[in-house]
């Protein structure tokens, strides 16, 4: 079995300040870690993936997450928050493979100017 | 650039009629998945297909849900006899063979009155 917890639900940032969101997973098997976004009216966007090569990925916009096998976390940062960043963020797990997804619960990201 | 496409945006039945959801997948891609989002809560995984088939379908995916790829493009969920509790966004998923990255569409809100 596998879980996500994200541990904020929302997360406040002025442009230009660094943003930090927070995932920890839960995984019997190596995972497969992914941060998606969702912009308001949008699909779900994959920003970056982690799939057992280099522990620290980097995804597009700027963002980048880091995998922490001892402590069971893929944070997502970025150095400087632009205001088109607001928008939700998703943690997902999968084994390796085509097999599904589980997704944390969000975190909405809110950009001040 | 290629994408998964989702209609209708936005769906609104009476309870016990059946809708069908469409999707049209990215046109080499493989594998299909629909997920749903419950408003507040997780997004959550339906079921997955592959070479017409369904190869994984979570406890969601009753009797009631079907899916069908009639023609070779088009991808879709059916529900036979809608609930209240059926009210969610739908998302369909598409991957391409030699990666796992799944793409998502904007998604279906369904509304049960």
């Amino acid at each position: 079995a596998q879980s996500v917890t994200q541990l904020d639900s929302h997360v406040s940032v002025s442009e230009g300040t660094p943003v930090l969101l927070r995932c920890n997973y839960s995984s019997s098997y190596s995972p497969s870690l992914f941060w998606y976004v969702q912009h308001p009216n949008k699909g779900l966007q994959l920003l970056l993936k982690y799939t057992s090569a280099a522990t620290l990925v980097k995804g597009i916009n700027g963002f980048e997450a880091e995998f922490k096998k001892s402590e069971t976390s893929f944070h997502l940062t970025k150095p400087s928050a632009h205001m088109s960043d607001a928008a939700e963020y998703f943690c997902v797990v999968s084994l390796e493979g085509y097999s599904t997804l589980t997704f944390g619960k969000g975190t909405m990201l809110l950009v001040s100017p | 650039e290629p994408e998964v496409t989702q209609t209708p945006s936005h769906q609104v039945t009476q309870m016990g009629q059946e809708v069908i959801l469409r999707c049209v997948p990215i046109s080499n891609h493989l594998y299909f998945y629909w997920y749903r989002q419950i408003l507040g809560q997780k997004v959550e995984f339906l079921v997955s297909f592959y070479n017409n088939e369904i190869s994984e379908k979570s406890e969601i995916f009753d009797d009631q849900f079907s899916v069908e790829r009639p023609d070779g493009s088009n991808f879709t969920l059916k529900i036979r006899s809608t609930k209240l509790e059926d009210s969610a966004m739908y998302f369909c998923a598409s991957a391409k063979l030699d990666d796992y990255e799944q793409y998502f569409g904007p998604g279906t809100r369904l509304t049960v009155t």
